[in-house]
């Protein structure tokens, strides 16, 4: 079956650490996506990969990073210069604007 | 700017009742628009989409209706059953782009 994997599902950072989140699909999808959700609150865009090897920033990209090296993959770094990072982070492919996204399950990540 | 405090409106019903959600969308050049569903702790699910060339759309149970007028979307859910609380968020996507902006988020919650 196809799908967009995130792992892992909870990660616990120290301060000062960087921490990188994975995400996969495979369902050929050329764009893929980071969204923030804090609690009782809605998506912010973090990056987004319209295709490999290219990415823009989103509403909130400061402090993270992100690499777009293969098509099936677009990792999300938590750098320590994020200074709240604690959040469920999702991600999510798409086959282009007519088709919606696919969302992964999340990884909530908390900062101890 | 950080949405920092922003909370979602909740919707409380009795189960059987009727449903009806709203999201108010931002870009008149928008053309498509996906309603999601969001259960605790996982990611949204695609429930149904419209294309800005109709004004409603039926599913199984969930009848989206959209007004280009005043740039409205609402979610209409049939006969509301435990298993619909989540939150919903709505999503708009202008024809040739591969963003989309999604609304704040409204939480569901059934009575029983």
């Amino acid at each position: 079956d196809g799908g967009i994997t995130q792992s892992p599902k909870y990660l616990f950072r120290k301060e000062g650490q960087n921490v990188t989140l994975s995400c996969e699909q495979n369902l050929n999808h050329d764009a893929m996506y980071w969204y923030r959700q804090d609690p009782g609150q809605g998506l912010r865009l973090i990056y987004y990969s319209q295709i490999v090897n290219d990415f823009q920033k989103g509403d909130i990209a400061e402090g993270y990073s992100v690499s777009r090296e293969k098509k099936e993959s677009f990792p999300l770094t938590v750098t320590s210069a994020q200074k709240n990072p604690t959040a469920f982070y999702l991600c999510a492919s798409s086959a282009g604007g007519d088709y919606g996204y696919t969302f992964g399950s999340g990884t909530r990540l908390t900062v101890v | 700017g950080e949405n920092v405090g922003l909370h979602l409106p909740t919707l409380s019903v009795q189960e059987g009742d009727n449903s009806i959600i709203n999201c108010a969308y931002s870009n008149s050049a928008s053309d498509y628009f996906i309603w999601y569903k969001q259960e605790s702790g996982k990611g949204p699910q695609f429930i149904i989409d419209i294309r800005s060339n109709m004004d409603k759309r039926q599913g199984q149970r969930v009848t989206v209706l959209l007004n280009k007028t005043v740039k409205h979307l609402s979610l209409q859910i049939a006969a509301t059953q435990p298993g619909d609380s989540a939150v919903y968020f709505c999503a708009e996507n202008m024809a040739g782009t591969y963003k989309y902006i999604f609304g704040t988020g409204t939480r569901l919650k059934v009575l029983a």
